[in-house]
C-alpha cells in the first residue's frame, strides 16, 4: 500500500468482547483519519485527528473510542459492538488537507 | 453542506474501449475534487485532484478528470480501458483549502471485459 498499515486486517468479535483497531503512518502526516465503509453505502467518516487533537467526531457511537498517542498512530477501541457495526474500518492519512492516503482497512466482523 | 453525486453504480466497457465514470457536485465557493480507486480488499488509493488551474487533470494509471463549472461535474475519463481498471471508483469533494474533511460519493463499480 502506501505507507499506511492497519492491523489486524480481519477480526471478529462478539458483541460483549473488547479489541482495538491499530493504524500507523510512514509519511511523515499530521493528520489522520478513521472511515467506516459499508456495503451499499458511502464512506462514513467517523474521527479526524490533526497534530494528535481531535477536530472531528461525525455523531459515532461512545462504544467507538479513537486515541492518538502521536502524529504516527491512531487506534480504535471497540467495546459492546452490535452486530450492524461489521464493516470494513479504513484509517488514513494526509498532510495538511491534501490528499489523503487510505490503509488497506480492517475488515470487521461482530457476531 | 459540500456533496458528490455518482450517478451509476456500474460502468461496463470492453478493453480498449474509452471508459467514463460520471461525478457531479454541489459545493458553495470553489471546489476541490478528487478521485480514487478502490481494488477488492484493499484500501482507497488516490488518482488525481483538482483545486485550480488547468481543467484537465492529469493523474496516476492514464486516467484524467475534466473540471467542468458551469455543468459541476468532475468527470473521470481514460482513453482505452485495461481489463485491470476493473474496480470501485469514488469521487470526493472538499469545500475549503483548510478543511480536513472529504465528501465522498456512493461509488461506481467499473467493470472492463476482455
Amino acid at each position: 500500500e502506501t505507507g499506511v498499515t492497519q492491523t489486524p486486517r480481519h477480526l471478529v468479535m462478539g458483541m460483549t468482547n473488547k479489541k482495538s483497531l491499530k493504524c500507523e503512518q510512514h509519511l511523515g502526516h499530521n493528520a489522520m483519519y478513521w472511515y467506516k465503509q459499508s456495503a451499499k453505502k458511502p464512506l462514513e467518516l467517523m474521527f479526524v485527528y490533526n497534530f494528535k487533537e481531535q477536530t472531528e467526531n461525525n455523531s459515532v457511537p461512545s462504544r467507538f473510542s479513537p486515541e492518538c498517542p502521536n502524529s504516527s498512530h491512531l487506534f480504535l477501541h471497540l467495546h459492546t459492538l452490535q452486530p450492524e457495526d461489521s464493516a470494513l474500518y479504513l484509517c488514513a492519512s494526509s498532510r495538511l488537507a491534501d490528499e489523503q492516503f487510505f490503509g488497506p482497512g480492517t475488515r470487521l466482523t461482530v457476531l | 453542506a459540500q456533496s458528490v453525486a455518482q450517478p451509476e453504480d456500474q460502468v461496463n466497457v470492453a478493453e480498449g474501449n474509452p471508459l467514463t465514470v460520471k461525478c457531479t457536485y454541489s459545493v458553495s465557493g470553489n471546489p476541490y475534487l478528487f478521485w480514487y480507486v478502490q481494488y477488492p480488499n484493499r484500501g482507497l488509493q488516490f488518482l488525481l485532484k483538482y483545486i485550480t488551474g488547468d481543467n484537465l487533470v492529469k493523474g496516476s494509471y492514464g486516467f484524467e478528470a475534466e473540471f467542468n463549472k458551469s455543468q459541476t461535474s468532475f468527470h473521470l475519463k481514460k482513453p482505452s480501458a485495461l481489463v485491470s481498471d476493473s474496480a470501485l471508483y469514488f469521487c470526493a469533494v472538499r469545500h475549503r483549502s483548510n478543511d480536513y474533511k472529504l465528501s465522498f460519493g456512493a461509488g461506481t463499480t467499473v467493470t472492463v471485459r476482455a
